[in-house]
């Protein structure tokens, strides 16, 4: 079995500042990939960045970027530069064979 | 390309009443297909998925169930809703093998 546990319900960031989304994973699988999904009002399910297991290089995706440490099985995501069009909720994935495995989410406000 | 319809996007249906949620997808052959709900506020709960007509894995006993009735339909179904029915419902499609999830608009259920 999966779990994904992301552990801050609300997260608050100034605008054009950093702000770090944590994500923790259990899964018994060595083949997986890790997500993160933005959910904007509208409720549709955006990909935003995905690493694969194997790879040890972090995923950046423009302004985003993780930080992935296999070993203690934690997968952040980095938002740089933040801007008003982030605030959302954000979802870290795991997905192994045919699961993909979501976490309950952080609500990213945006402050300007 | 590939596209993915859910319908109905939102929907109010009283307590007692059958349930009937499609979502189709264009452009593939023999997709990978999924039903999550998403409660108020949560994360989401992966339902059903499918690895082909006929074939139906449920991941949480309930009032639901799911069928699969030509390659890339996906259907999900009660027989009679409770309150606790209500939620976000969300359908998504993946390439077997492949590691790109892309959801439908979702379908917005209220049980009064």
């Amino acid at each position: 079995a999966q779990t994904v546990t992301q552990s801050q319900p609300e997260m608050s960031v100034q605008e054009a500042e950093t702000v770090t989304l944590s994500c923790t994973y259990d899964t018994s699988e060595s083949d997986y990939y890790l997500f993160w999904y933005k959910q904007p009002p509208s409720r549709q399910m955006i990909l935003v960045i995905r690493q694969e297991a194997y790879k040890q290089q972090n995923a950046t995706e423009n302004r985003f970027s993780v930080n992935f440490q296999k070993a203690a099985k934690s997968f952040s995501l980095k938002i740089s530069d933040s801007q008003l069009g982030d605030a959302a909720m954000y979802f870290c994935a795991n997905n192994a064979g045919n699961m993909l495995t979501f976490g309950g989410g952080t609500r990213l406000m945006v402050k300007p | 390309s590939q596209t993915i319809h859910q319908w109905p996007a939102t929907l109010v249906q009283p307590v007692g009443s059958p349930l009937s949620l499609e979502c189709t997808v264009e452009g593939t052959s023999n997709p990978n297909l999924y039903w999550y709900r998403q409660a108020a506020g949560r994360g989401l709960q992966l339902l059903f998925y499918s690895v082909g007509i006929g074939q139906i894995s449920s991941e949480v006993p309930q009032n639901l169930s799911a069928s699969r009735p030509q390659d890339r339909q996906f259907i999900l179904s009660s027989k009679k809703l409770l309150l606790s029915d209500s939620g976000f419902y969300l359908c998504a499609w993946t390439y077997p093998g492949h590691r790109l999830y892309t959801f439908g608009s979702g379908t917005r259920l209220t049980v009064v």
